[in-house]
């Protein structure tokens, strides 16, 4: 079965400090991996993804995440964040050639000023 | 292209009623995903349909729970009766292909009192 854990429901920064919002996965063959933006009441927004190739995916809004296949991981960072990514963060895997998309549990961000 | 477009975006309704949430995907895309988010257990997936055919339903919560899509621009979801459980914000989302990106409407705040 294909499973999402994101390690942290909370994150607290502040601005223009560093994040890293962690993902892990686990399947049994290869999937493609996610993440999603949720702005206060509002749908999904797609930051990045990873199908193949380079494990180093960059994103919009200068986010970038690294898949780690030793690690089962897809970890999702900004150098620097601002007041505007105060968000819910999602992680998301798919099986390869699937069609069932499983999402983790989020992540809230809050930046603090 | 508009996006995904849900109606309505706000619903309250009575326990006992009958409610249909609606949505046009955007134009060309084949995949259209119902979700739900409560706080309680994230986001689910309730069915997915491809070409305008249901192809996963393994997610619809019970049989007062229905899904359909006479065409490609419009699906319905409905909840007949309605209990005070399933208010939650349900989501339509829809991929030009079922294993990439899906879009996501702004979704539907259902309250059942």
């Amino acid at each position: 079965a294909q499973s999402v854990t994101q390690l942290d429901s909370q994150v607290p920064v502040f601005e223009e400090a560093p994040v890293e919002l962690r993902c892990n996965y686990s399947s049994s063959v290869s999937v493609y991996l996610f993440w999603y933006v949720q702005y206060p009441n509002q749908g999904l927004q797609l930051l990045l993804k990873y199908l193949s190739g380079s494990t180093l995916v960059k994103g919009i809004n200068g986010f970038e995440a690294e898949f780690n296949k030793s690690q089962t991981s897809f970890h999702l960072r900004k150098p620097s964040v601002h007041i505007s990514d105060t968000a819910e963060y999602f992680c998301a895997s798919i099986k390869a050639a699937g069609n069932k998309l499983t999402f983790g549990g989020g992540t809230r961000v809050l930046v603090k000023p | 292209d508009a996006g995904v477009i849900q109606s309505p975006r706000h619903e309250v309704t009575e326990m006992g009623q009958e409610v249909t949430l609606r949505c046009k995907p955007i134009s060309g895309h084949n995949s259209l995903f119902w979700y739900r988010q409560t706080m309680m257990r994230g986001l689910e997936l309730l069915i997915y349909f491809n070409n305008n055919v249901p192809i996963d339903d393994s997610g619809m919560p019970e049989d007062r729970f229905s899904a359909k899509m006479p065409n490609a621009s419009f699906s319905t979801l409905k909840i007949q009766p309605s209990e005070p459980r399933d208010s939650a914000v349900y989501f339509c989302a829809s991929s030009s292909r079922g294993w990439d990106e899906a879009f996501f409407g702004q979704g539907t705040r259902l309250t059942v009192v």
